[in-house]
């Protein structure tokens, strides 16, 4: 099966760095994904980690760790328009995304 | 507007119709996927097709719930006898299917469906 656990909120100040942590447990683990949600609108991808180790794109970056099932979203400099819901999603190869509880980011000033 | 397109935004109907929500994938891509979101809840997987397959229907109910994709045309959910408990947010988000980028989902805006 596949579950992927969240914290379900997370409170952080304008122009700091926070990080979400992701941690999972599947069967035939392929890769680990992030997006992120704003209240009333659609999931938008972020990121997907392949590989051990740390992606970065902008200022998000993504880090994976097979060997400890665990992962993590970075957002640096936050701004206030990063308040929103993250997802970290993963699949076993060609199946299904499954998608983690979610965590609910609120900037602060 | 290449994105991934769902119709209607919004749908109200009342308890025993019929629910049908439209989805077309972006363009080149062979995958869809549909979501399930409760409000302040996360995203709980349905299905998953390829064209003129169902790959994993492990989370759609087995009963009152179908979905399809044909060769041509959009992908259809389809929810008989609505129940009030069906009111939710339905996304629909579509892939290459094709190695990494199979795990890189682009959404539709959803479809809101309101039962009465």
């Amino acid at each position: 099966g596949q579950s992927l656990e969240q914290p379900s909120e997370v409170t952080a100040v304008e122009g700091a760095i926070v990080q979400i942590n992701c941690t999972y447990q599947t069967s035939g683990f392929y890769g680990l994904s992030w997006y992120q949600q704003h209240d009333g609108g659609a999931p938008t991808f972020l990121s997907y980690n392949a590989l051990d180790g740390l992606e970065e794109t902008g200022r998000f970056s993504s880090f994976l760790s097979r060997s400890d099932s665990y992962g993590y979203l970075l957002l640096q400099e936050l701004q206030m328009k990063d308040s929103a819901s993250y997802f970290c999603g993963g699949s076993g190869g060609y199946q299904k995304v499954t998608f983690g509880t979610g965590t609910k980011l609120q900037v602060i000033p | 507007n290449a994105g991934v397109m769902q119709n209607p935004r919004h749908l109200v109907r009342r308890r025993g119709q019929e629910a049908r929500l439209r989805c077309s994938p972006m363009k080149g891509h062979s995958h869809v996927y549909w979501y399930r979101q409760l409000p302040e809840e996360g995203l709980k997987f349905m299905v998953y097709l390829q064209k003129e397959n169902i790959i994993d229907e492990s989370g759609m109910p087995k009963e009152r719930f179908s979905a399809e994709f044909p060769k041509e045309g959009p992908s259809i959910l389809r929810i008989q006898q609505v129940v009030r408990g069906d009111s939710a947010a339905y996304f629909c988000a579509s892939s290459s299917g094709q190695g990494a980028d199979n795990e890189k989902l682009f959404f539709g805006s959803g479809t809101q469906l309101s039962v009465l």
